[in-house]
């Protein structure tokens, strides 16, 4: 069965560095999606990406941010200088059509020291 | 505003049925979700309700009520596996973005 992968799945950076969070999404998935999970909190979206462009995003995606599809299988979330607050698990997500379910990859568990 | 509020803990023994309840208020409503998420793991999608009713699914079954704002998980034949926590998300008009709730913690006893 076909399914979201993430890299890595863990990954510990310090203060001010940037880090890259990489996605290969479901193969025929048009809609993709990064969420984020401090620990013992709720999941919250954080951006969608459809046709090369950002659709949505939320007021946690901000310009420290940005998102890119660099070719046709990958999808990457990067953060220019991490603060100790960027400390999560991040998950992606893609989906066939804009109303369909979302499935969400295994999640990278991101430590900024 | 949008807000899901489910409870924050529950408790049940092997072979039981529970039933986890949502409630949401939210500019609009487009469909709303049920996730299974294990410790440390990714939500795992469960079911999906966008009309009023029941689905079920085996041992999973989801109620929705549109006009009440409200949703239940039902789980029957409960496994030790079934300890996890449930996530209620709730989808709006005019977006795809999902809204989850804190999340359910159930834990099965022997």
């Amino acid at each position: 069965e076909p399914e979201v992968t993430q890299t890595p799945s863990h990954q510990v950076t310090q203060m001010g560095q940037e880090v890259i969070l990489r996605c290969v999404p479901i193969s025929n998935h048009l809609y993709f999606y990064w969420y984020r999970q401090i620990l013992g909190q709720k999941v919250e979206f954080l951006v969608s990406f459809y046709n090369n462009e950002i659709s949505e995003k939320s007021e946690i995606f901000d310009d420290q941010f940005s998102v890119e599809r660099p070719d046709g299988s990958n999808f990457t979330l990067k953060i220019r200088s991490t603060k100790l607050e960027d400390s999560a698990m991040y998950f992606c997500a893609s989906t066939e059509g804009s109303e369909q379910t979302q499935y969400f990859g295994p999640g990278t568990r991101l430590l900024v020291l | 505003g949008q807000n899901i509020d489910q409870p924050t803990e529950m408790t049940a023994t092997e072979g039981a049925i529970v039933q986890i309840n949502c409630t949401y208020q939210t500019s609009g409503f487009n469909g709303l979700f049920w996730y299974q998420q294990h410790a440390g793991e990714a939500p795992t999608f469960l079911s999906y309700n966008v009309l009023d009713g029941l689905e079920e699914k085996g041992r999973f079954s989801s109620f929705l009520s549109r006009s009440k704002g409200y949703s239940y998980l039902l789980l029957k034949e409960l496994q030790m596996k079934d300890s996890a926590s449930y996530l209620c998300a709730v989808r709006s008009y005019n977006t795809d973005k999902l809204i989850f709730g804190t999340g359910t913690r159930l834990q099965v006893f022997p």
